[in-house]
């Protein structure tokens, strides 16, 4: 069973930073492509970062560009999510996603969540 | 990169059929057949309901089918039942830098 899980989340203050991890099992995480997206709460889905399989391709959202960093390591089956210079905009919950193969941007399993609150 | 248009509500009554448009650009749902649609209940995590289009995962039932025509895909859920009630994103791959893009969402109400 593919399963997900988040952690790292918590309340920080603006200009803090945080690191997420999301711990992966059930399936050969080394092969898939992954991705964080966030939900503001109240309010719809948005794309945050992607990582390659090999970590050696990444993309960010402008909204987190510069700020935020996506890695991963194989070995763990691990993806992380270092947020520096944090805003009260970058409040939501945070979900890791799998890639589905050979399918960019499409999402077949999804973390829990994991609620990050920057607010002073 | 804009977020893709979706109609904020829609509903329908069980047994009734709904669709929900998402609406792009030749950038993004014109572009590509990389659409797909989520279902997210209050509290809980985003579902895959369909991919690359019309594609279902295993173990969604048939009563949820996906379309495109120019930059508007659609999401139709037929015989419509109360547990259907939920949230519905679209998503699409996009040309751009930033990968891709999803919708602002639609909520369902089954009457």
């Amino acid at each position: 069973e593919v399963q997900l899980v988040e952690s790292g989340g918590g309340l920080v203050q603006p200009g803090g930073s945080l690191r997420l991890s999301c711990a992966a099992s059930g399936f050969t995480f080394s092969s898939y492509e992954m991705n964080w997206v966030r939900q503001a709460p109240g309010k719809g889905l948005e794309w945050v970062s992607y990582i390659s399989s090999s970590g050696s391709t990444i993309y960010y959202a402008d909204s987190v560009k510069g700020r935020f960093t996506i890695s991963r390591d194989n070995a763990k089956n691990s993806l992380y999510l270092q947020m520096n210079s944090l805003r009260a905009e970058d409040t939501a919950v945070y979900y890791c996603a799998k890639e589905l193969e050979l399918r960019p941007f499409s999402f077949d399993y999804w973390g829990q969540g994991t609620l990050v609150t920057v607010s002073s | 990169q804009s977020a893709l248009t979706q109609p904020a509500s829609v509903s329908g009554s069980p047994g009734q059929s709904i669709t929900i448009s998402c609406t792009g650009t030749s950038s993004d749902v014109g572009g590509y057949n990389y659409v797909s649609w989520y279902q997210q209940h209050p509290g809980k995590a985003p579902k895959l309901m369909i991919y690359e289009v019309s594609n279902r995962p295993s173990g969604v039932p048939d009563r949820f089918s996906g379309s495109k025509s120019g930059n508007t895909a659609s999401l139709t859920i037929s015989g419509l039942q109360a547990e259907d009630e939920a949230d519905y994103y679209c998503s699409s791959y996009t040309s751009s830098s930033t990968l891709g893009v999803f919708g602002g969402g639609t909520k369902l109400t089954v009457l």
